[in-house]
């Protein structure tokens, strides 16, 4: 399989833990993205990186959040002091040049 | 920033009608609208998408159509078949490769088509 993969799948996790989540993208593509989606809402924008640089971060992306991308490669989004309103699918897509979005089946965190 | 508006919320269809999703969004800056269909379990595929340089695209059963004055574009599938039911989002963007190219998505619309 050469989409985009996500690890792990679903994460259950206790209030105040810390969470890391991994994204493989597609090898040749350049740039990768984190969104976050809800119940019944549409993904929303994290972050995004072209190579190793963080270009952009959503105003969604509290202090808690950190992710990154250190060789151009894989990305890990990590949440520090979870709490419940964390609780969403994290999805992780890439694209290159003139190419669209592919999107990760996606990491589901829940917050107890 | 961009904000995109979906209608509608559900849609129920009888198989082999045809079904319509409508978007309008916000930017006049943007000038690329994919859609992408989302089934249980899984990130967003997308099925099909258009630039504002043409005012509709085909392929085979899925359509699109935009309006870039009025600023909104749906989604127009025919022939309806069970496997079609999933939810169906529009998003708007600069287009793939710009320096601004981060979708915004609508809050999704949930299909089902009933056999």
């Amino acid at each position: 399989d050469t989409g985009v993969s996500q690890d792990p799948r679903h994460k259950i996790t206790k209030r105040g833990q810390n969470v890391t989540f991994r994204c493989d993208p597609i090898s040749e593509h350049n740039r990768l993205y984190w969104y976050r989606q809800t119940l019944g809402q549409g993904p929303e924008f994290l972050t995004y990186f072209q190579n190793e640089a963080q270009l952009e971060k959503s105003r969604l992306l509290s202090d808690r959040f950190s992710a990154e991308r250190p060789k151009g490669s894989f990305s890990t989004l990590e949440i520090q002091r979870t709490e419940q309103g964390d609780s969403a699918m994290y999805l992780c897509a890439s694209s290159s040049h003139n190419s669209p979005l592919h999107f990760g089946n996606g990491t589901r965190l829940t917050v107890t | 920033g961009e904000n995109v508006e979906q209608h509608p919320s559900t849609l129920s269809v009888q198989e082999g009608d045809s079904a319509v999703i409508k978007c309008t969004y916000s930017d006049s800056a943007s000038n690329y609208f994919p859609w992408y269909k989302q089934e249980l379990g899984k990130g967003p595929q997308l099925i099909i998408d258009i630039r504002s340089n043409v005012g509709e695209k085909k392929d085979q059963r899925i359509a699109v159509t935009l309006n870039k004055t009025a600023k909104h574009f749906s989604l127009h599938i025919t022939e309806t078949q069970p496997e079609d039911s999933a939810v169906y989002f529009c998003a708007a963007s600069d287009p793939p490769g710009g320096s601004n190219y981060k979708l915004t998505f609508g809050k999704g619309t949930l299909l089902t088509v009933n056999p």
